[in-house]
């Protein structure tokens, strides 16, 4: 069974980078056709797509914060990792990590399993 | 980007009451369209995928339909577990674009 678990610091000052690890078990990130993916989730808000990471290496990014984002990945670790450049306050938010599954056919995409999630505020 | 719009925002119902929430896509999506379940402090859970499959083991109460731009999630009779937030997500393009929600809550 899949499990996804998130890390990395709570509290990013403005203007830093922000930096979070996924951490993978069960399923090696380099293999089949899957995707690997960050989401986050303001307080009390909807869900918003960061990017994703496919197991070829290829990646892809959401236009609103392409300039800003890196999501890369170390098959030795089984883990894969999420930069976001120059925060500021409006990044605060959950942060999540999950696997976006291919189906058979027809090209479908879903997101699942989801990690449990880690809270970052960005302030001074 | 596709605008996927939720309604309604929230609602109040009974256990035992049939659900309706209603989302729809600011262009054809096929069936490209998923459904998810949060609960508070949780991560969202996938419910249902291109519009009508159900996830291996979620209730078969819960049922999902349409295909183009306008999409229907049901939950036949509401339960205790199934108060919660509930969010679709459209999967035809890139950006990946979600639903702002519906929470239902106790009446």
């Amino acid at each position: 069974q899949v499990q996804l678990q998130e890390s990395g610091p709570g509290l990013v000052k403005p203007s830093q980078t922000l930096s979070l690890t996924c951490t993978v078990s069960g399923d090696p990130i380099s293999s089949g056709s899957y995707y690997w993916s960050w989401i986050r989730q303001p307080a009390g808000k909807g869900l918003e797509w960061i990017g994703r990471l496919h197991t070829s290496g290829s990646t892809n990014y959401s236009p609103s914060h392409k300039s800003r984002v890196t999501i890369s990945g170390d098959t030795s670790k089984n883990q894969f990792f999420l930069k976001l450049s120059s925060v500021t306050a409006a990044d605060t938010a959950m942060y999540y990590c999950a696997r976006i599954e291919v189906g058979d056919t027809g090209g479908y995409t879903w997101f699942d399993p989801w990690g449990q999630g880690t809270l970052v505020t960005v302030s001074s | 980007d596709i605008q996927m719009t939720q309604s309604p925002s929230s609602l109040s119902a009974s256990v035992g009451d049939r659900v309706t929430i209603t989302c729809r896509a600011s262009q054809s999506i096929n069936n490209y369209l998923n459904w998810y379940q949060q609960k508070p402090g949780k991560a969202p859970n996938l419910l249902i995928y291109a519009a009508s499959i159900l996830q291996s083991g979620v209730p078969s109460r819960f049922s999902g339909s349409g295909s183009g731009t306008d999409f229907t999630l049901t939950i036949s009779s509401l339960q205790p577990e199934d108060f919660a937030t509930y969010f679709c997500q459209q999967s035809y393009s890139i950006p990946l674009t979600f639903g702002g929600g519906t929470k239902v809550e106790i009446k």
